[in-house]
């Protein structure tokens, strides 16, 4: 079974920046769809973007449309999730998770889950 | 939208007993419905897909039900590593959603 692992996380300021990464491990990382969900300090899971396998198709949320980018580098196994615009609501821990789905057609639950990458967004 | 409410939000349970947990769909979501499981500090794991499908590695004891509206996820005698937090999440509509989660404690 693929595992992932975030990093990345920290202190961002409204308005800026932070870049975030999810390294996969096994041979079958570069097929699956990646999704990038979010949990609240304290609160529930938030579904934010997803990747497809070679990075051809990609989707947002609402709350992230315009102001996130989810990229991926297949050749070093890694999903980058670029936050820009950072608002104090994008506070959250942030977790990667896989989507054993086909390459057109995502499952859209989730596998396999990192631990997670703290995301604090204060000025 | 598509709005999963969870009931009931805290589940207080003697080890050995059955647990019942609930959620409900807003709108139909057909059999598009997977639950998970999250310990303190820890990431969630996937327990059950496509409303009843155990997901590798889960114990038996841990069943999926309903469709549409409607879901259950029923843990048959619960042992000590069950004590945690659980949400579910359909898959159906889009955006996707999740519950706000049900607490199982021990009682």
């Amino acid at each position: 079974e693929v595992q992932v692992v975030e990093s990345g996380g920290g202190l961002g300021r409204p308005g800026g920046s932070l870049r975030l990464s999810c390294a996969g491990s096994g041979i079958t990382f570069s097929s699956l769809w990646i999704h990038w969900v979010r949990q609240d300090p304290g609160k529930g899971l938030v579904w934010v973007a997803r990747i497809n396998s070679d990075g051809t198709k990609t989707t947002y949320a609402d709350s992230v449309k315009g102001r996130f980018i989810i990229s991926r580098d297949n050749a070093n196994k890694t999903v980058h999730l670029q936050m820009n615009s950072l608002r104090v609501e994008d506070t959250a821990v942030y977790y990667c998770a896989t989507d054993r789905g086909t390459y057109y057609v995502p499952e859209n639950w989730f596998q396999s889950w990192g631990r997670g990458t703290l995301v604090s967004v204060s000025s | 939208e598509t709005v999963m409410t969870q009931s009931p939000a805290t589940l207080s349970v003697s080890p050995g007993e059955r647990a019942t947990l609930s959620c409900r769909a807003s709108q139909g979501v057909s059999n598009d419905l997977a639950w998970y499981q999250q310990k303190p500090g820890q990431a969630p794991r996937l327990l059950i897909y496509g409303g009843f499908s155990r997901a590798t590695g889960i114990p038996a004891r841990f069943s999926g039900s309903g469709s549409g509206t409607e879901f259950t996820l029923t843990i048959s005698s619960l042992q000590s590593e069950d004590f945690a937090l659980y949400y579910c999440q359909q898959y159906n509509r889009w955006p996707l959603t999740f519950g706000g989660g049900s607490k199982v404690e021990i009682k």
